[in-house]
């Protein structure tokens, strides 16, 4: 089945050591997020890929980075985690950014930092 | 800045109906989406409106009124696995999502 995949599902990192988080897809779409949500709280982008034109969003801490090799994979990386990073992150895709541009998710990443 | 308010939970016995509003005042509009996320798991979609109106699909419904910055899911014969969180997000102008905090549904026997 066509899908998101994320890894690993729990990723546990010290205060300060730089950490990476990964996203594949089967879907074969053209745009791939990167999402923070933190308990009981909404989804908040973090930035995009339209296939390899990067979006940071304007209040993405330059803590987090991102990078997309192919179609298939995007990383995101921590580089100095913090214990207010501690969230689950989702990783979602799109076929295009359009209208009805519904996005599939993975299911998720939760880190923590001791 | 994007706004969408939501209830934080609501709880509702197996069988019954229950309605979750949604309103929103966003840098422009591109549609509504709903998703349900079940405790530790990703959203799964479950509806869009980009039109006024209702849109039914199954024990599902959604509601659209873009005047009045307004979407509500209905949630017909309600079962237990019902239970989880629901997300309202919109589609900006740049086609990105906001979301809604989410409602907790609690579905009791």
């Amino acid at each position: 089945d066509a899908m998101v995949i994320q890894n690993p599902r729990y990723q546990v990192t010290q205060f300060g050591k730089p950490v990476t988080l990964s996203c594949s897809q089967t879907l074969n779409h053209n745009v791939m997020y990167w999402y923070q949500q933190k308990s009981s709280q909404a989804p908040k982008l973090l930035f995009h890929y339209y296939d390899k034109d990067f979006n940071n969003e304007a209040d993405t801490p330059d803590n987090f980075q991102s990078r997309r090799p192919n179609t298939s994979f995007c990383f995101l990386d921590i580089r100095s985690p913090g214990l207010g990073d501690a969230a689950m992150y989702l990783c979602a895709t799109s076929i295009s950014s359009g209208p009805y541009n519904e996005q599939f998710f993975g299911p998720g990443t939760r880190l923590t930092v001791l | 800045g994007q706004n969408i308010d939501q209830p934080t939970e609501m709880t509702a016995t197996e069988g019954a109906i229950v309605q979750i509003n949604c309103t929103y005042q966003t840098s422009g509009f591109n549609g509504l989406f709903w998703y349900q996320q079940h405790a530790g798991e990703a959203p799964t979609f479950l509806s869009y409106n980009v039109l006024d109106g209702l849109e039914e699909k199954g024990r599902f419904s959604s509601f659209l009124s873009r005047s009045k910055g307004y979407s509500y899911l209905l949630l017909k014969e309600l079962q237990m696995k019902d239970s989880a969180s629901y997300l309202c997000a919109v589609s900006d102008r740049d086609y990105k999502l906001s979301f809604g905090a989410g409602t907790t549904v609690t579905v009791r026997a």
